[in-house]
């Protein structure tokens, strides 16, 4: 148990588009998901943590208007990259908290290769 | 604030050889837990062992173990028996109490020679 699933895997989308990233809880409830960032060599850097049915918690830096953040479900959460340029290019991952198990964990999904031309 | 630190940006181990990751962190809290993740080349990020803060014993989890030493501060893996398949990016992370959210260290590089 305790998969989460990103969609889509990769894309390649042009400068000025806008980018739709899911994350989805598989087999659990997820009354909160998060999105990271990475670059090439880098550590995840978390971006904001989504909680469902309410406004998203951007960290510091983070523009929330190009960064939009929707947690409709409690196994869905959205990212769409807005008018997305070159340097918005990078590994994006989500994560769930799954709240039943002992330790708290977060699951990972296997993220999304965005790459901005 | 929170922060996570690990100051080996590459480790090169025999195949069969133990390996040992550094982490150290610094919180002023009381009740937080740490973390280890696996992060191989296809971008995953797989779970790996966790420590809590008040937990008396060691955690180990098949050939993970963690080294806990509170009063140092710090959270080293141990890999025993290591495998070509644990050639990988390995993260510390620590959560803190109240906060669901984890803070990462720089990561290590580990691979492994056959």
């Amino acid at each position: 148990g305790a998969v989460v699933s990103q969609h889509p895997s990769w894309v390649i989308c042009k400068s000025g588009t806008s980018v739709k990233i899911e994350c989805r809880s598989l087999d659990f409830q997820a009354t909160t998901m998060f999105w990271y960032r990475q670059f090439p060599k880098q550590s995840l850097m978390l971006m904001a943590t989504s909680n469902e049915g309410s406004k998203a918690t951007y960290e510091q830096g983070v523009e929330k208007d190009k960064f939009l953040i929707n947690h409709a479900s409690l196994t869905l959460s959205t990212l769409t990259v807005t008018s997305a340029h070159p340097e918005d290019s990078s590994f994006y991952i989500c994560s769930a908290h799954h709240r039943d198990r002992k330790t708290n964990e977060q699951f990972f999904g296997p993220g999304t290769r965005l790459t901005v031309l | 604030a929170q922060k996570i630190t690990q100051t080996q940006p590459g480790m090169f181990v025999q195949e069969k050889e133990a390996v040992t990751l550094d982490c150290t962190y610094d919180t002023s809290d009381q009740s937080y837990g740490l973390f280890w993740y696996k992060q191989p080349s296809s971008g995953e990020m797989i779970f790996l062992i966790y420590q809590g803060s008040y937990d008396e014993q060691n955690a180990t989890e098949g050939r993970y173990s963690l080294n806990f030493q509170k009063a140092r501060k710090s959270a080293n893996l141990v890999i025993s028996a290591s495998q070509l398949g644990d050639s990988a990016m390995y993260f510390c992370a620590m959560r803190v109490q109240g906060a669901q959210k984890l803070v990462f260290g720089q990561g290590t590089r580990l691979t492994i020679n056959p």
